[in-house]
């Protein structure tokens, strides 16, 4: 199966630590990603996994893999007005080069 | 500097009409890559071309053509338009191997009335 699920929509108060989660069903992904578009842009990468890794940490974000459930999360720590955006995570497929991305989160930051 | 750019940025147009819609990189990629994104910003991916050839065609009706004139362009004509057209279109362009990271576009906004 092809499908790389998100929730739609989580809400934060500013300074608040944000979790992001998504599920996928391709046990061949070689590399997983995260991706924020903000409004009226397209999307840039801000990390991304090996598969072989079980976490990331890059300054304020921290993405941890399951592989065995399939499961892949963003913490955005300490959260920023400015982090308000849609964050979509993303695999590539091995061997081939198919991305495959998730149904988008709205994350909304509180002031 | 743009790495990704595109033109249009918006394109208004009647059904049954025939646009198209210009990409291009200029970092030195071998794959490019169109996706669609819906209202509702779901991101499909359309079509990607790698060192000027077809490798992923997902199931786009052909009314769609993309045409890949060198490594450093992807433009992609749409024949008859249909109101279910109207999305944001993304180009993007990666080197293939590796991380594969994307850079994308800043998109296409099609409106079709």
């Amino acid at each position: 199966g092809e499908d790389v699920e998100q929730s739609l929509f989580l809400s934060v108060r500013e300074g608040d630590s944000s979790v992001i989660n998504c599920t996928y069903t391709d046990s061949s992904s070689t590399y997983l990603y995260w991706y924020k578009q903000e409004p009226g842009a397209g999307l840039q990468l801000l990390t991304y996994i090996f598969s072989n890794m079980d976490m990331k940490q890059d300054q304020r974000l921290t993405v941890l893999l399951n592989k065995k459930d399939k499961h892949l999360s963003l913490r955005i720590a300490d959260t920023q007005t400015g982090d308000s955006a849609i964050y979509f995570c993303a695999e590539s497929i091995g061997g081939t080069y198919k991305y495959i991305f998730g149904t988008g989160t709205r994350l909304k930051v509180l002031a | 500097d743009t790495a990704v750019s595109q033109t249009p940025k918006y394109l208004v147009t009647q059904m049954g009409n025939d646009k198209s819609i210009k990409c291009e990189q200029n970092l030195g990629h071998d794959t490019m890559y169109w996706y669609k994104q819906d209202s509702k910003k779901f991101l499909k991916i359309m079509f990607s071309y790698n060192n000027k050839e077809l490798i992923i065609n997902e199931t786009v009706p052909n009314r769609f053509s993309p045409k890949s004139p060198d490594k450093a362009h992807l433009n992609l004509h749409i024949n008859s338009l249909e109101l279910g057209d109207s999305a944001v279109y993304f180009c993007a362009s990666s080197r293939g191997t590796g991380s594969n990271e994307q850079f994308f576009g800043p998109g296409t906004r099609l409106t079709v009335l």
